[in-house]
């Protein structure tokens, strides 16, 4: 059964810095791309970044290019998310998903799991 | 950026009736896409791929149809339990990936 527990949420004033973990289970880590997908409270879904299997190739939203880092350790089958210059506007649940694969890259984005979400609170 | 349209943003149906979702991508994303359901306080869970295919364990219910620009997610004989936000999102061209903004299903 794929399992994914993210953690590492909390509150953190303006400008400070969180990392969010994401242990997965299941599956082969390893060879699936993953990303992150946050909802601000009330609101619709925004994808975050997605790293690839590999590790090579990561992407990020233009709301966080700059201030946020995907990385993986494929040892501890564990993804996360570096946050850093935090603002208000990133206060949201960060879940973590799964990609899929379907013989192209498009189906990376196409998310088959979910983890059950960490909050991120950015407030003085 | 590929942007996605829902509508209605929220739809009000009766228990074994219809409910009909629909969805419009600003250009083309082929069949490059899922339908999501959240039920409230939980995460979203993929429902249809490849604009028509069911995922693992999703009721015969629920059927998506559409390509290119415009798809539908159809719920037939509605439960209490369909009541969610249903998302769509392309895959097609990315980064960004991109979502609509959500129909809220109310069953009456």
């Amino acid at each position: 059964e794929v399992q994914l527990l993210e953690s590492g949420g909390g509150l953190v004033q303006p400008g400070g810095s969180l990392r969010l973990s994401c242990a997965a289970s299941g599956f082969t880590f390893s060879t699936y791309a993953m990303s992150w997908v946050r909802q601000a409270p009330g609101k619709g879904l925004e994808w975050v970044s997605v790293i690839y299997s590999g590790a090579r190739t990561t992407y990020y939203a233009d709301s966080v290019k700059g201030r946020f880092t995907i990385f993986r350790d494929d040892s501890e089958n564990t993804l996360y998310l570096q946050m850093n210059s935090l603002r208000a506007e990133d206060t949201a649940v960060y879940y973590c998903a799964k990609g899929h694969t379907c013989g192209s890259n498009s189906c990376f984005a196409l998310f088959d799991y979910w983890g059950q979400g960490t909050l991120v609170t950015v407030s003085s | 950026e590929i942007m996605m349209t829902q509508s209605p943003a929220t739809l009000s149906v009766s228990p074994g009736e219809r409910a009909t979702l629909s969805c419009r991508a600003s250009q083309s994303v082929g069949n490059n896409l899922a339908w999501y359901q959240q039920k409230p306080g939980q995460a979203p869970s993929l429902l249809i791929y490849g604009a028509s295919t069911k995922a693992t364990g999703v009721p015969a219910r629920f059927s998506g149809s559409g390509s290119g620009t415009e798809f539908t997610l159809t719920i037939t004989s509605l439960r209490s339990e369909d009541s969610a936000v249903y998302y769509c999102q392309q895959y097609y061209s990315w980064p960004p990936v991109t979502f609509g903004q959500g129909t809220k299903l109310e069953i009456k």
